[in-house]
């Protein structure tokens, strides 16, 4: 029964590239979170998903970052033209639903580096 | 809205001795609580929950937490350390709408021989 799989683990862009950042939920599971983590700082929440759906993008900078969960596929988290201060990790978690209040599981996250 | 104050940035402590890692929250609403826990270059695990029930709950590695509805807050503690609880912990909230979760800005324990 596979986690929460993130890849790539590790990517490095330069300033002005694309990033694009892939999560698979674990198996069973329909939510998908994405969280930032700069240096020496906790995780914040980005955005919220459910298939084909954006239920809370409130975290998102308002420009250069999206995210979808498609009905078939990894959920993507992209960032246009990143620059330095993109450079973070970023998780992904994912639930089976939100009624149960059930936990979120957590991938090993993607590290990203832009020079 | 709520927030996660984690009262302590960086927590050393000697193997075998105890410790606690501070967590305050605010809410104006009920929430559930979490222990995280995240090794170097790793992803978060989590510890331990409170959802409802009892206020002292029991988490894994020995772990355990009080909710103190009162104090808003739910301390992590363990009676005796060991050199591979060497990691960062976070605290977190989830409001029961299960939405999203908040961090508090996590801990470092550094546990010494």
């Amino acid at each position: 029964n596979a986690g929460v799989m993130q890849n790539p683990r590790h990517l490095v862009r330069r300033r002005g590239q694309e990033a694009r950042l892939r999560c698979s939920p674990m198996k069973g599971h329909s939510h998908v979170y994405w969280y930032r983590q700069l240096p020496e700082e906790g995780l914040k929440f980005m955005v919220y998903l459910q298939k084909e759906n954006i239920i809370d993008e409130s975290g998102m900078p308002k420009e250069r970052f999206s995210a979808e969960f498609p009905k078939e596929g990894p959920s993507i988290l992209r960032i246009q033209q990143v620059v330095r201060g993109d450079s973070a990790a970023y998780f992904c978690a994912s639930s089976p639903d939100r009624a149960s209040g059930n936990t979120i599981y957590f991938g090993e996250g993607s590290w990203l580096t832009v020079v | 809205a709520q927030s996660v104050t984690q009262l302590d940035s960086q927590v050393p402590v000697f193997e075998e001795a105890p410790v606690e890692l501070r967590c305050n929250y605010s809410s104006s609403v009920s929430v559930y609580l979490f222990w995280y826990v995240q090794y170097p270059n790793q992803g978060l695990q989590l510890l331990l929950k409170y959802l409802s029930g009892s206020t002292l709950v029991k988490g894994i590695n020995g772990f355990e937490a009080e909710f103190n509805k009162s104090q808003t807050s739910f301390h992590l503690r363990k009676p005796s350390v060991h050199i591979s609880d060497t990691a960062e912990y976070f605290c977190a909230v989830s409001d029961r709408g299960f939405n999203k979760f908040y961090f508090g800005s996590g801990t470092k324990l550094n546990v010494k021989p």
